[in-house]
């Protein structure tokens, strides 16, 4: 089936403007994701959706950063007034419970350039 | 949140069975370890995780050690396709967060 899809696959931004990265969802994943990676860097957490449960935002860096999750499937990462350091690959993944282990299923990523 | 020690990189010969270690040593127990793998420019990909038991599947063996400090990723046959970035992740306990650190970087050569 599907896997997780991610768009747009790159963004060239300036810096100020604000952007929306989307993601969909393996379709019943409940559990949806989202990480950032910065070149040469490991995945940073950003902020996970579970279900109807209030999402937790622990990983966002500023509150220039925030994302929505509608009727449980499709997630939108916003952006605003973007910043140089904001450069780097956003990364969703969906997983299909909780409670037990699970695995996470990533999509490709969006590739943003701030100049 | 417990946290993973990994060399940065390492090399592996084709047909040979690559053993990639990683430390947690402050890992709780009920917390798992996950390994993925990141193929460059694409998203991570599930390996394989465990408690306790050492688990196998098609993919890779993970070993964890009685004390729980340490594990090993067993790739028995590796090919020039398992050159990537592995990662070691503890789950953190009553969360879905997976925190990842920089991982091993595996060169398979010919």
């Amino acid at each position: 089936g599907a896997g997780v899809s991610q768009s747009p696959s790159n963004k060239v931004t300036e810096k100020g403007k604000d952007v929306e990265l989307r993601c969909d969802p393996i379709s019943g994943h409940t559990a949806l994701y989202w990480y950032r990676q910065s070149l040469g860097q490991g995945l940073e957490f950003l902020i996970y959706f579970q279900g109807n449960s209030a999402p937790d935002k622990s990983g966002l860096p500023s509150d220039r950063f925030s994302a929505e999750r509608t009727g449980g499937s499709v997630s939108t990462l916003t952006i605003q007034r973007t910043q140089q350091e904001d450069s780097a690959v956003y990364l969703c993944a969906s997983s299909p419970y909780r409670g037990t282990p699970y695995e996470q299923y990533f999509g490709p990523g969006t590739r943003l350039t701030v100049t | 949140d417990a946290k993973t020690t990994q060399p940065t990189s390492m090399d592996c010969a084709e047909g040979r069975a690559a053993n990639l270690p990683c430390n947690h040593s402050t890992i709780s127990g009920n917390e798992y370890v996950y390994w993925y793998r990141q193929i460059h420019s694409q998203g991570p990909q599930y390996i394989i995780h465990g408690l306790k038991n050492n688990e196998t599947n098609e993919m890779a063996s993970l070993i964890i050690t009685e004390d729980r400090k340490s594990s090993t990723l067993i790739l028995p046959h590796a090919t020039l396709r398992d050159t990537a970035v592995y990662y070691c992740i503890v789950r953190v306990a009553y969360t879905d967060k997976l925190i990842f650190g920089t991982g091993t970087r595996l060169q398979v050569f010919p």
